[in-house]
C-alpha cells in the first residue's frame, strides 16, 4: 500500500495534453507542500521536472506543470511528443529524512 | 557538472552483503543530502536509505530498516549503503540521488544488485 496513489498508465496522442494524478491516502506523507515528480526512461538516471507541487527547475520544458488541489497533486504534459513516453512518480517528504514514491504511472504516447 | 556515479552492485546469494558507493564530483560534497532510491525488475521506484549533509540524520524504508546501513565520506566525497541480510526481494537497480530541500535534483545512472543462490 503505498503512500501517494497514481494510475498505472494513461496514453495521449502526439500534440495532446495529459494529466498524470498523484493522490496522497497516508499521514505517512508529511508535507504535501513537498510533491516532486519524476521522469524515468528505462535504462536512464530518473529526472526530476517538478518541485515543492509546481515550480520547475531549469532546463525542463515548460510543457511540463504541477499543481494540487486538496489532497491530490497532478502533473499535466502538453503538446505530447513520442520522447515523453516514460514512467512518470510522484514523491513527497514523509518526516523524519524519509520519502515516499507512488507507485509510477506508464505514459504511452499513442 | 554535477555527477554522481554508483559502483559495488554484484551477484550476491541470500543471506549476503554488499556494499554499494556512489561517488560524487561536480559540487561541495558536504553541502548536500544524499539518498539511495532502488527499482525492482518490473517495478517502481522506492526510497530506501538517505543522508543529510553532515551523517548525522538518516533514515530508512521499513523495507531495509535494521538491515541496511547509509553512511558519507567527505574525505572520498562518496555515499555509501551496506547491506546486510539480502533477500531476493532486494534485487534492483540501485541509485544515489542528490537532495535538495526536499527533492532530489540530481541521479546517477545505478547499479545491478542481483540476490540469488
Amino acid at each position: 500500500h503505498s503512500a501517494l496513489t497514481q494510475p498505472r498508465s494513461v496514453s495521449g496522442s502526439p500534440g495532446q495534453s495529459v494529466t498524470i494524478s498523484c493522490t496522497v491516502t497516508s499521514s505517512e506523507v508529511e508535507s504535501r507542500n513537498s510533491v516532486s515528480w519524476y521522469q524515468h526512461h528505462p535504462g536512464k538516471a530518473p529526472k526530476l521536472l517538478i518541485f515543492d507541487i509546481n515550480k520547475r527547475p531549469s532546463g525542463v520544458s515548460d510543457r511540463f506543470s504541477g499543481s494540487m488541489s486538496g489532497n491530490t497533486a497532478s502533473l499535466t504534459i502538453s503538446g505530447l511528443q513520442a520522447d515523453d513516453e516514460a514512467e512518470y512518480y510522484c514523491c513527497s517528504y514523509g518526516g523524519r529524512y524519509t520519502w515516499v514514491f507512488g507507485g509510477g504511472a506508464m505514459l504511452t504516447v499513442l | 557538472e554535477v555527477q554522481l556515479v554508483e559502483s559495488g552492485g554484484s551477484v550476491v546469494r541470500p543471506g549476503g552483503s554488499l556494499r554499494l558507493s556512489c561517488t560524487a564530483s561536480g559540487f561541495t560534497f558536504d553541502d548536500y543530502g544524499l539518498t539511495w532510491v532502488r527499482q525492482p525488475p518490473g517495478g517502481g521506484l522506492e526510497w530506501i536509505s538517505g543522508t543529510n549533509w553532515d551523517g548525522r540524520r538518516t533514515g530508512y524504508a521499513d523495507s531495509v530498516r535494521g538491515r541496511f546501513t547509509v553512511y558519507r565520506d567527505s574525505a572520498r566525497n562518496a555515499l555509501f549503503l551496506q547491506m546486510n541480510s539480502l533477500r531476493a526481494e532486494d534485487t534492483a537497480v540501485y541509485y544515489c540521488a542528490r537532495v535538495y530541500q526536499r527533492f532530489f535534483n540530481y541521479w546517477g545512472q545505478g547499479t545491478l544488485v542481483t540476490v540469488s543462490s
